[in-house]
């Protein structure tokens, strides 16, 4: 499996502003993940984090509120911009291993919009 | 679209009986399908995968496929209180094993 990191943890913010979240894995993966995780439901997909060219977005998500840079093989960020309440989630990286062919999920990072 | 669908539960079992979760997909073409258990707080963990039909089996958890029903099952032996989570299922957007659409989840509670 992979180790996976994520700064912040959780954080609480205002309204209007932005947040940028980090992702940190131990190995080098091409295939890095942005979930979000609203309260009691599932898991949606943002984005996928391309090294080295523009972010993929799933329907209903897009760049210029959820910019993603991805500057190497084990770095990612996801900044949330100009926030409302609505974006109170649990925000989750992933990588795709390809030698166990399965996900791997970070710890996640818990934001509340005031 | 391609859709997964779970009963939220919650399903409530004695301890050391078997818990059964079920899952159907939408997709005909999906190939892989993955079981992941989050406990509150936590970010969801691997429990299992599949991509061929029949049983396949990992300590107490057995996975069921079968793609002419479109379902896939968990099936939990000997059920601990620990196991109490939520049980995700997922299937690959693009049909191969990374991009993954999930399920709403299936809550499990096992009282002792």
């Amino acid at each position: 499996s992979a180790v996976i990191s994520q700064k912040p943890s959780r954080d609480i913010c205002q309204r209007g502003t932005s947040l940028t979240i980090q992702c940190q894995v131990d190995s080098q993966v091409t295939m890095m993940f942005w979930y979000r995780q609203q309260p009691g439901q599932s898991l949606t997909l943002i984005a996928t984090a391309n090294q080295g060219s523009e972010a993929t977005y799933e329907s209903g998500f897009v760049i210029d509120k959820f910019p993603i840079s991805r500057p190497n093989l084990t770095f990612s960020t996801l900044t949330v911009s100009n926030m409302s309440p609505e974006d109170s989630s649990i925000y989750l990286c992933s990588v795709f291993l390809s030698s166990t062919d399965t996900q791997y999920f970070g710890p996640g990072t818990r934001l509340t919009v005031l | 679209q391609k859709e997964v669908e779970q009963n939220s539960g919650p399903l409530s079992v004695p301890e050391g009986a078997i818990a059964s979760l079920n899952c159907t997909y939408s997709d005909r073409g999906s190939q892989s399908f993955f079981w992941y258990r989050q406990y509150s707080g936590k970010s969801p963990e691997l429990i299992m995968f599949i991509y061929s039909n029949g049983d396949k089996e990992d300590g107490r958890f057995t996975a069921q496929l079968n793609k002419a029903s479109q379902y896939v099952s968990l099936l939990i032996r000997d059920s601990q209180p620990s196991d109490s989570a939520t049980y995700l299922c997922a299937v690959p957007l693009s049909g191969g094993y990374n991009k993954l659409i999930f399920g709403a989840g299936t809550r499990l509670a096992v009282h002792p």
